[in-house]
């Protein structure tokens, strides 16, 4: 079965613009998550959404913020880019929630 | 609050056997991760384990579970270069009314020829 798709895999943005990244979870698989993964900070929890609701933020400011939608896909939103966002941004998806998380390929976003 | 340890590096050579620690702090985790995540890649899934167990293995994969020093480990069996990648402990914890994970900081393992 297929995995979890994430696009696109690369970025490149200008300081002050926004990006969407989107997230496709494995067929069947209702809770998608959200993570950022950076040299100095290692992995952290964005977000997490099951059944189209958001159920946990991590520690970020406002100008992260994401959906899904009824097909379980999810989107991730960053407004007002700064430097410090350029990360691998890598999506989870599980068919219980807190079990079995699948990961994508991540995109890279590189904020210059 | 909750974190995950884990030493920052490993070299072994070909063949040997590789054992990798973490520990944990939160006791009520329910289930204790593996991941792999080589070069520009995401992370892929080794194995998990669940927090009532002590062992499972799977194929050359042994994870062994000491919930009372809250340690965690993976072994690895006849280390191979395609091996050589960085891996990182998870737990699960339950957090504000849903699960995330909680990562280690990575052990890179490097396999020598």
């Amino acid at each position: 079965k297929a995995g979890v798709t994430q696009t696109p895999r690369y970025l490149i943005k200008t300081r002050g613009q926004q990006v969407t990244l989107s997230c496709s979870p494995i067929s069947g698989h209702r809770s998608v998550s959200w993570y950022q993964q950076t040299p100095g900070q290692g992995l952290q929890f964005l977000f997490e959404y099951f059944s189209e609701t958001q159920r946990n933020k991590g520690n970020f400011p406002g100008r992260f913020s994401g959906r899904q939608f009824s097909n379980s896909r999810s989107e991730m939103n960053v407004s007002t880019l700064e430097l410090g966002d350029s990360a691998l941004y890598l999506c989870a998806s599980s068919l219980v929630e807190g079990y079995g998380y699948t990961f994508g390929s991540g995109t890279r976003l590189t904020v210059v | 609050g909750e974190d995950v340890e884990q030493s920052l590096f490993l070299s072994v050579r070909e063949g040997d056997s590789s054992v990798i620690n973490c520990t944990y702090t939160d006791s009520s985790s329910t289930y204790l991760y593996w991941y792999k995540q080589e070069p520009g890649a995401g992370l892929q899934l080794l194995t998990y384990i669940f927090s009532n167990m002590d062992m499972k293995q799977d194929q050359r994969l042994t994870v062994l579970l000491n919930k009372k020093d809250k340690h965690l480990s993976l072994r690895i069996a006849d280390t191979q270069t395609g091996d050589s990648a960085i891996y990182f402990c998870a737990e699960s914890t339950w957090m504000d009314s849903s699960y995330k994970l909680i990562f280690g900081s990575g052990t890179r393992l490097l396999v020598r020829p």
